[in-house]
């Protein structure tokens, strides 16, 4: 069946650090990768996503680029704020629009 | 964006009691509600796919009889956890699919806490 499998946290990082996280996926069919982002107290959000295979979702900063041939979709920042400090999952959704998500990784970045 | 509301954010009751949870697609119309379970530092689980007057389409292992789910209109799904326990308790989140089914809006979640 589709599952998301990404980095186990907590990530802790210092303020303007390089970020990555990772994510690979396993699925039938051609899914529909995304990144969400759930900051404290609060429900989901959609943070980038990608359709089909080479396409590059941006947001924020923030990239992941959805590579069929290694089935990844690794989320990227090239320097974290404090205000990054939040739980990231990463997800799929089938061509029966079921989506599945990644068990979250928790980040934290000091000033 | 879309706006997804739960109500209420957090709830405590007792074992044995119901609960009802409301999730309101507040700027669109949802053909498709979903309900997830959140355990602490894990991910979302789907419970259940409910659309709009129809039943419910629970998944593996989900108590329909427990937990109740009612798609009555385009912008409300409750879910009654019945007669809970306190291995209910949990972070409840609602999504909501607007009719061009394009993306999932996330409701902000209620806790649930069974005593």
């Amino acid at each position: 069946g589709n599952s998301v499998t990404q980095m186990e946290g907590p990530v802790t990082l210092s303020e303007e650090a390089f970020l990555t996280i990772n994510c690979t996926y396993t699925a039938t069919g051609y899914p529909s990768l995304f990144w969400y982002v759930q900051y404290p107290g609060e429900g989901l959000q959609l943070l980038l996503k990608a359709t089909k295979a080479d396409d590059k979702g941006s947001n924020k900063g923030f990239e992941a680029t959805y590579r069929k041939e290694t089935t990844s979709f690794h989320l990227e920042k090239g320097s974290v704020q404090v205000s990054d400090s939040a739980v990231y999952f990463c997800a799929l959704r089938n061509n029966n629009n079921d989506m599945r998500f990644g068990a979250g990784t928790r980040l934290t970045v000091k000033p | 964006g879309a706006v997804v509301s739960q109500h209420p954010s957090w709830v405590i009751c007792k074992s044995g009691t119901s609960v009802k949870i409301e999730c309101r697609s507040l700027d669109f119309q949802a053909t498709t509600m979903f309900w997830y379970r959140q355990f602490p530092k894990q991910s979302l689980m789907l419970m259940a796919t409910s659309n709009e007057g129809s039943k419910a389409t629970y998944e593996q292992g989900v108590e329909k009889d427990k937990f109740l789910i009612n798609h009555a209109s385009l912008t409300l799904s409750t879910l009654t956890v019945t007669s809970a326990h306190p291995e209910d308790s949990s972070f409840y989140i609602c999504s909501a699919r607007d009719i061009a089914g394009d993306e999932q809006f996330f409701g902000p979640g209620t806790r649930l806490t069974v005593l």
